[in-house]
């Protein structure tokens, strides 16, 4: 699987964007993006994902770079409860749907 | 729609012990993963069961054991528990476990090894 590299923080204004950046240089045509956050003491959720094109959801944007080697995750308006652990990962296809984490960004969010 | 519940949430054993770890998929999955989540760090694979059967496992010893049922919940089972066992147990479902599926995460089970 395709290594992720993120900022180890990051800090946000409340009500400003959030734009968390991953690189993921090595990603290979097969390989989905997938971002995951984590509040304390609970589980991972599920914010977005995509192959090539910009996504967007309810949640977040997700803007991948034409040569697919980065991507960042856009939170339009950060709240306080936005504050968790951000993770980008990459998921082949044929690999039982492994997701491999790394360490993430913890992004705070300040009043 | 209910989403992925596990249990127990909080779990203390002592080494050498067995422990059984549950887990309900969302309605409509059909595959679960697990993942083991030490303290600070990202949860790392260890296992995939689709249609009962495990098609995918991480770099984890085989005294780390799985079954999924027909109604596709799941358990995860370990043996011999050592020190380094304790961690967070994570289970997540998707519809199939195609790579452009999304898996959905329970809130998992602190296990503590004494």
């Amino acid at each position: 699987d395709a290594k992720t590299t993120q900022p180890t923080s990051m800090d946000c204004a409340e009500g400003r964007a959030a734009n968390l950046p991953c690189n993921h240089s090595t990603i290979s045509g097969n390989e989905y993006v997938y971002w995951y956050r984590q509040i304390h003491s609970q589980g991972p959720q599920y914010i977005i994902h995509g192959l090539k094109n910009n996504e967007t959801n309810e949640m977040a944007s997700l803007i991948i770079t034409e040569d697919r080697k980065s991507s960042t995750l856009i939170l339009p308006h950060a709240t306080l409860r936005d504050t968790a652990v951000y993770y980008c990962i990459v998921r082949v296809d044929g690999n039982a749907g492994k997701s491999t984490f790394g360490d993430g960004t913890t992004l705070t969010v300040k009043p | 729609e209910t989403g992925v519940t596990q249990s127990p949430t909080h779990l203390i054993k002592t080494r050498g012990q067995q422990v059984t770890l549950r887990c309900s998929s969302q309605s409509g999955h059909n595959t679960v993963s697990w993942y083991q989540q030490a303290l600070g760090q990202g949860p790392q694979f260890i296992f995939q069961y689709y249609r009962e059967e495990e098609n995918g496992r991480g770099n984890f010893p085989p005294r780390f054991s799985g079954l999924q049922f027909p109604n596709y919940s799941s358990e995860l089972n370990v043996n011999a528990l050592e020190l380094d066992d304790s961690a967070l147990y994570l289970c997540a479902s998707s519809n199939s476990g195609g790579v452009d599926q999304p898996q959905h995460f329970g809130d998992g089970t602190r296990l503590s090894i004494l």
